[in-house]
């Protein structure tokens, strides 16, 4: 069974950099073709997608966002971290992280965290 | 590549048959999957590859569509189905969401 698990500040101030830890188990970020996503949601509105690690290592990000983002894991504690620099208050929301399945699910994100609520105030 | 979703809303009844379009403005093969979010939890992938049902999904929801235009059908709404449904684009980077279609009770 695959669970994965967000952690990380639920406020923080302008400015700052904000780093979050997605936690999981139930599969390997070494197996082919699976990948390990970052989306988030600001309250009342839509789902953004913001970033991706895959079992290579290859990463990939939001083209609106990349100047600001690092995706990186630690596949020895089963672990996914995003960082995001410079937080300003519209990126208050709810932050997900997300299983990526290989080609079998066309790349879908099939499993989710239970996601985090994040708020940037001073 | 844009995502778009219509209805925004989408006001139905218990038993309604529903259908939610989503169109991409540029042509994405069947690279589509479907989610539904109830409120306060996270996205449920309901369809990938734009008509495969999801592992554990039921029966009524299908999808249809290739190309640019795509449809989740809701055969019979349950009163667990309302919910806000998003597509995302899944051929090239990055997978786009649309906006999202909430169906509310009538």
């Amino acid at each position: 069974q695959i669970t994965l698990k967000e952690s990380g500040p639920t406020l923080v101030k302008p400015t700052q950099t904000l780093t979050l830890t997605c936690s999981f188990s139930g599969f390997s970020l070494t197996s082919m073709g699976v990948g390990v996503g970052w989306i988030r949601q600001p309250p009342g509105k839509g789902l953004e997608w913001l970033a991706l690690i895959h079992w290579d290592d290859d990463k990939r990000y939001s083209p609106s966002l990349r100047s600001r983002l690092t995706i990186t894991k630690d596949t020895s504690k089963n672990q996914v971290i995003l960082a995001m620099t410079n937080m300003d208050p519209v990126d208050t929301g709810t932050y997900f992280c997300a299983h990526k399945a290989g080609w079998e699910l066309q790349n879908a994100y099939d499993i989710w965290g239970q996601g985090t609520l994040v708020t940037v105030s001073s | 590549i844009q995502m778009t979703q219509s209805p925004p809303v989408l006001s139905a009844s218990v038993g309604d048959r529903v259908t939610i379009t989503c169109r991409a403005s540029q042509g994405i093969s069947d690279s589509l999957a479907w989610y539904q979010q109830r409120p306060g939890k996270a996205p449920k992938l309901l369809i990938y590859a734009a008509s495969t049902l999801q592992s554990g999904v039921p029966s009524r929801f299908s999808g249809s569509g290739s190309g640019t235009e795509f449809t989740l059908t809701i055969s019979s709404l349950q009163p667990e189905d309302f919910a806000t449904y998003y597509c995302q684009k899944l051929n090239t980077f990055p997978p786009t969401f649309g906006p999202g279609t909430r169906v509310e009770i009538k």
